[in-house]
């Protein structure tokens, strides 16, 4: 079982949506990140969390340590918004390694 | 601007043949990563370093090598006994090793594919 999972797989909804990508992880963590990879490839870290819930824009994350698990939404989605999302943990034993999910494809719809 | 530049975009590597994927950084970062990705799985760590002159085996270290001769290159060769070598290749960096909470920077990515 991986130690980072990540659901749905993929997701598709309309402009204006509501979204929630979740993600589940089975080690002790120091932090917790959401990473956002455009069709291009590249990666841009989104939030780094350790606790509580972060802000930015239209995104929201929190994380619920006791429950090792983390939610990333989107309010008022639209079609720039579709990407992969990706949860990714560092542990605690092993910091520099990054355990990461596989990933949420999110498709936006107009 | 500062960032993280990777070439080529798109890498074809002939049987046999080693290959070298560029990574720089502007970013004054002490550490830098390559990670590779393949379809459906997340990312993986190939190698990591902390500072100059100095790199660590991820968890899947065999077929590739590394070095760190400059602060701000990364440069990652995929081997001859790298026998599944089809993959995209990220590489990232941060500030510094010693904090847990660093966030990552990421390259926008090398596609490597055999011939």
């Amino acid at each position: 079982k991986n130690e980072v999972e990540q659901s749905p797989q993929n997701l598709t909804a309309q402009e204006g949506e509501f979204i929630t990508i979740n993600c589940s992880y089975s080690v002790g963590i120091s932090a917790l990140h959401w990473l956002q990879q455009h069709p291009g490839g590249g990666i841009v870290s989104l939030f780094m969390l350790s606790s509580g819930k972060k802000k930015h824009g239209r995104l929201i994350a929190t994380i619920n340590i006791q429950e090792k698990h983390s939610s990333l939404h989107i309010t008022a989605s639209h079609p720039r918004d579709s990407a992969v999302y990706i949860c990714a943990v560092r542990k605690i034993q092993g910091a520099q390694k990054l355990v990461f999910g596989q990933g949420t494809r999110l498709t936006i719809n107009p | 601007d500062g960032g993280i530049t990777q070439s080529p975009k798109y890498l074809f590597r002939k049987e046999g043949q080693n290959v070298t994927l560029s990574c720089e950084q502007n970013l004054n970062h002490d550490a830098m990563y390559w990670y590779r990705q393949d379809p459906g799985q997340g990312l993986r760590l190939i190698y990591y370093s902390q500072i100059v002159n100095d790199f660590q085996k991820g968890d899947i270290a065999e077929g590739y090598s590394v070095s760190r001769e400059k602060k701000e290159s990364f440069p990652l060769t995929v081997t001859s006994a790298q026998k599944n070598p089809t993959a995209f290749y990220l590489c990232a960096s941060s500030i510094a090793r010693l904090r847990t909470n660093e966030k990552l920077f990421f390259g926008s990515g090398t596609q490597l594919s055999v011939l």
